[in-house]
């Protein structure tokens, strides 16, 4: 069974609206969370990286949250824009610097 | 700065025939790890090289091997291709082997018919 759990696999949203991902894991002890975009074809991208201690951080339109006693985060996305269209990858590092990756939401934005 | 660099973009091979992958890393980083990425999952972790040697590596069978050369780039071999190692195959670089940095690249696009 994966360690990182993502939901929804995939979600429509118009342009504008706002929309929420969910990462569930069960990695523990971890080092950090981290939240990817990935563009069709390329690289994943970092947009945020939170610690342990960590609830909230922000990266322009996008807000993660991290509650490390259920094991879940979650990204925000604000005001969406159609170049908001991609996946995005929740990642768990472990303590030995191993990371654990979810398999991605989705996101389509529409005019 | 050069981030994180793949090639080549896009590769097409057939059943049995082997590949070799390539990987320059952000300049200053010194430890290479690879993922292969199949069509709506996640990255899978390959292995991971460091100081020339490889020092993780994830479930993947021996027909995927590496070399890291001296200037910290490297190489994915895959002998033997399958259909099923058709895939995105990622190289990400960090600064260090202990280190909670990690840059992606591109990616090579693998079509194994």
């Amino acid at each position: 069974k994966n360690q990182v759990e993502q939901s929804p696999q995939s979600l429509i949203i118009l342009e504008g609206k706002n929309c929420t991902l969910q990462c569930n894991y069960t990695v523990s002890p971890f080092s950090n969370l981290r939240w990817y975009k990935q563009d069709t074809g390329r690289g994943p991208v970092s947009l945020t990286i939170m610690t342990f201690s960590e609830n909230t951080k922000s990266n322009g339109r996008y807000t993660a949250t991290l509650d490390a006693d259920t094991k879940q985060s979650s990204l925000h996305i604000t005001a969406s824009q159609l170049s908001d269209s991609a996946s995005y990858i929740c990642v768990v590092m472990h303590n030995d610097y191993k990371l654990s990756f979810g398999a991605g939401t989705t996101v389509t934005v529409r005019a | 700065d050069a981030g994180v660099t793949q090639s080549p973009t896009h590769l097409i091979k057939t059943r049995g025939q082997q590949v070799t992958l390539r990987c320059s890393p952000k300049s200053g980083h010194d430890t290479v790890s690879w993922y292969q990425q199949a069509l709506g999952q996640g990255p899978q972790f390959i292995f991971q090289y460091y100081e020339e040697e490889e020092r993780q590596r994830g479930n993947f069978p021996d027909r995927f091997s590496g070399h890291q050369f001296p200037n910290y780039s490297s190489e994915l071999n895959v002998n033997a291709l399958l259909l099923g190692d058709s895939a995105l195959y990622l190289c990400a670089s960090s600064p260090r082997l202990e280190s909670h940095e990690q840059f992606f690249g591109p990616g090579t696009r693998l079509t194994v018919l």
